[in-house]
């Protein structure tokens, strides 16, 4: 299986901050990568697949990068609903597996 | 719009079985691609297992750890997807989502992703 590891597990910041994740595969995975937030006791929400490209609706304050094995997730201007907790996930082969995890908390 | 409403959790003793359902509307269930992903409690994200359309060969994947305990099942004419667990144990103790994948790009380069999801339903194993 192919492992996915996000760091930070968790940070705190401030509304405006600018926010990096990073995600590492354990192989190449090309830009099979998807990005999904996820606010507490509520389901996932796709935020960009392809490593780089924003669902639809999604503010242009989130931006993601990379390919290989490592991977970005941007958010420019911190909002506070944007307080949760973020997953990579690689769509390059089955099984499709995600990150531990990121928490973003206020400071 | 695409909804998706899962149904089936509830209290199971160790090794007991349950049946999970999701409703699907809002989108072709026959050409869906459909996949399964669980929460335990202050977990992260498990992705269970995904089927393809029956059109797209009907093939069902599985993470290894649950192969031979969890079957994922669909039944077209009735857009729901199905979720088959036996043996249960206190670790499958999560919050079970189905979700829909969507394909996107050209068909020898499709990126896949799950761009629907349902709120979950609760399945607690425990004596």
């Amino acid at each position: 299986d192919i492992q996915m590891t996000q760091s930070p597990s968790s940070l705190s910041a401030s509304v405006g901050d600018r926010v990096t994740i990073t995600c590492r595969a354990s192989q190449n995975i090309n830009t099979y990568l998807n990005w999904y937030q996820q606010r507490p006791g509520k389901a996932p929400d796709l935020l960009i697949y392809g490593a780089s490209s924003l669902r639809s609706g999604v503010p242009s304050r989130f931006s993601g990068s990379g390919s290989g094995t490592d991977f970005t997730l941007t958010i420019s201007s911190l909002q506070p609903e944007d307080f949760a907790t973020y997953y990579c996930q690689q769509s390059y082969t089955t099984p499709r597996t995600f990150g531990q995890g990121t928490k973003v908390e206020i400071k | 719009e695409v909804q998706l409403v899962e149904s089936g959790g509830g209290l199971v003793e160790p090794g007991g079985s349950l049946r999970l359902s999701c409703a699907v509307s809002g989108l072709s269930f026959t050409e869906a691609w459909m996949s399964w992903v669980r929460q335990a409690p202050g977990k992260g994200l498990e992705w269970v297992g995904r089927i393809k359309s029956k059109l797209g060969g009907g093939t069902v994947d599985y993470a290894e750890s649950l192969k031979g305990r969890f079957t994922i099942s669909r039944d077209d004419s009735k857009k729901t997807l199905f979720l088959q667990m036996i043996s249960l144990k206190s670790e499958d103790t999560a919050v079970y989502y189905c979700s829909w994948i969507r394909r996107n790009g050209p068909p020898d380069n499709y990126y896949y992703y799950m761009d629907a999801w349902g709120k979950g339903t609760t399945v607690t194993v425990s004596s």
